[in-house]
């Protein structure tokens, strides 16, 4: 079947530091894989995304490579802010069924 | 342009009653999709609408049903409802273009449902 784990929360760093969140995927086919983030009190926004093996998707900061040989999507930034503070979904596109298929989440807190 | 909008933002309701969530899809949007967020985990589908009928379905039993009108907007009907069912219940709209592989879902913000 097709899921998604991710590394557990929640995670604790100081401003500046550097941050990975662990993505692994299992699925049929060749997925498209996204990381989303939620907001306190939001609903879920899209952060990058990889649409085949070897690509990366970058934004605000944050890059992830789509590595096919180890089924994995981890999540980086080289330097957090207190505004990246939220909870980090990473999650793969199933395109005949059309739909998303997330990890659990993790809990990013940056303290200042 | 208005994003995914939805309503009510949170809810409350007893066990054993219905409850109908709406969902208005971004313009020019003409799909819309449901998930369940409960607390402390990755939102999971329940089911897509596109052209008035159910597409796909996610494992969700039957007391979980919904509706597309021709205006593209979407209701999410549960009935007899369970303490289980209290979440974050996220609406998302795309526009249907199955030879693409370039996903492009947006989310509402959400409405927040309790059950007691």
């Amino acid at each position: 079947g097709n899921s998604v784990t991710q590394m557990e929360g929640p995670v604790t760093l100081s401003e500046e530091a550097f941050l990975t969140i662990n993505c692994t995927y299992t699925a049929t086919g060749y997925p498209s894989l996204f990381w989303y983030v939620q907001y306190p009190g939001e609903g879920l926004q899209l952060l990058l995304k990889a649409t085949k093996a070897d690509d990366k998707g970058s934004n605000k900061g944050f890059e992830a490579t789509y590595r096919k040989e180890t089924t994995s999507f981890h999540l980086e930034k080289g330097s957090v802010q207190v505004s990246d503070s939220a909870v980090y979904f990473c999650a793969l596109f199933i395109q005949g069924a059309q739909k998303l298929v997330f990890g659990q989440g993790t809990r990013l807190t940056i303290n200042p | 342009d208005a994003g995914v909008t939805q309503s009510p933002t949170h809810l409350i309701k007893t066990r054993g009653q219905q409850v109908t969530l709406r969902c208005s899809p971004k313009s020019g949007h003409d799909t819309v999709s449901w998930y369940q967020q409960a607390l402390g985990q990755g939102p999971q589908f329940i089911f897509q609408y596109y052209e008035e009928e159910e597409r796909q379905r996610g494992n969700f039993p039957d007391r979980f049903s919904g509706h597309q009108f021709p205006n593209y907007s979407s209701e999410l009907n549960v009935n007899a409802l369970l303490l289980g069912d209290s979440a974050l219940y996220l609406c998302a709209s795309s526009y249907r273009d199955l030879r693409s592989t370039n996903e492009k879902l947006f989310f509402g913000s959400g409405t927040q449902l309790s059950v007691l």
